[in-house]
């Protein structure tokens, strides 16, 4: 079945810095590829998706790139702001199991101000 | 979007007896799941919550300790049988609104002692 390894598992950066995660899977026939944000003691939010027939996706501040031959994808943020702070989960979909989510660990994100 | 409430949202409840976590969306969908997070770690899928059949389970997760119901396409249960300590964990459900993309409910934060 899939398989998603995420890293880092903690991220501290310093206020207006960019922060990268990083997620590789293991199912080639996985074609949806989502970002959850959760703050404490709140729901997984979604903050951005990107699907196999596309190589990369922005919204403002964030931005997701795909590289299906390597079969990784990245979380970018720019310009990080305090409320960045978060556990980040990037997830797998569309393999064997039709609307199967497979998450990552997860990234604990830290932002000074 | 939709707006998916969760109840209850938290319980304490003693080892051996069972407890019924409700999901309810204000839309028709088709597609709901229930997923585990346990304290500190990522979310690992239940099941699938199946409008009309029996619901569809991952590994290492049975009928018998999570019966799950799906009388309509807009509210489905989740019920934790014959619990011990280690059913602690946060209970979400999730709905697809769109192919692949699921959105969380607020979660049910389960204590057993």
């Amino acid at each position: 079945g899939e398989n998603v390894e995420q890293h880092p598992s903690t991220l501290s950066v310093q206020e207006g810095d960019s922060a990268v995660i990083k997620c590789t899977y293991s199912d080639s026939a996985s074609n949806y590829f989502p970002w959850y944000k959760q703050e404490l003691g709140k729901r997984p939010q979604l903050i951005i998706d990107i699907r196999s027939n596309v190589g990369e996706k922005k919204d403002q501040r964030i931005a997701v790139t795909l590289n299906k031959t390597a079969k990784h994808f990245s979380l970018h943020i720019t310009e990080t702001q305090p409320e960045d702070s978060a556990v980040y989960f990037c997830a797998a979909s569309g393999g064997g199991s039709q609307g199967n989510l497979i998450f990552g660990k997860g990234t604990k994100l830290s932002v000074k101000p | 979007s939709a707006v998916i409430s969760q109840k209850p949202s938290r319980d304490i409840c003693q080892r051996g007896t069972s407890l019924t976590i409700q999901c309810q969306v204000d839309s028709q969908v088709t597609m709901m799941f229930w997923y585990r997070q346990q304290p500190g770690q990522s979310l690992t899928l239940i099941a699938t919550a199946n409008q009309g059949s029996e619901a569809t389970y991952e590994s290492g997760f049975v009928i018998d300790k999570f019966p799950i119901s799906r009388p309509n396409l807009t509210f489905s249960t989740l019920t934790v049988s014959n619990m011990s300590p280690e059913d602690s964990s946060i209970y979400l459900c999730s709905v697809e609104l769109l192919t692949d993309t699921q959105y969380f409910g607020p979660g049910t934060r389960l204590t057993v002692l």
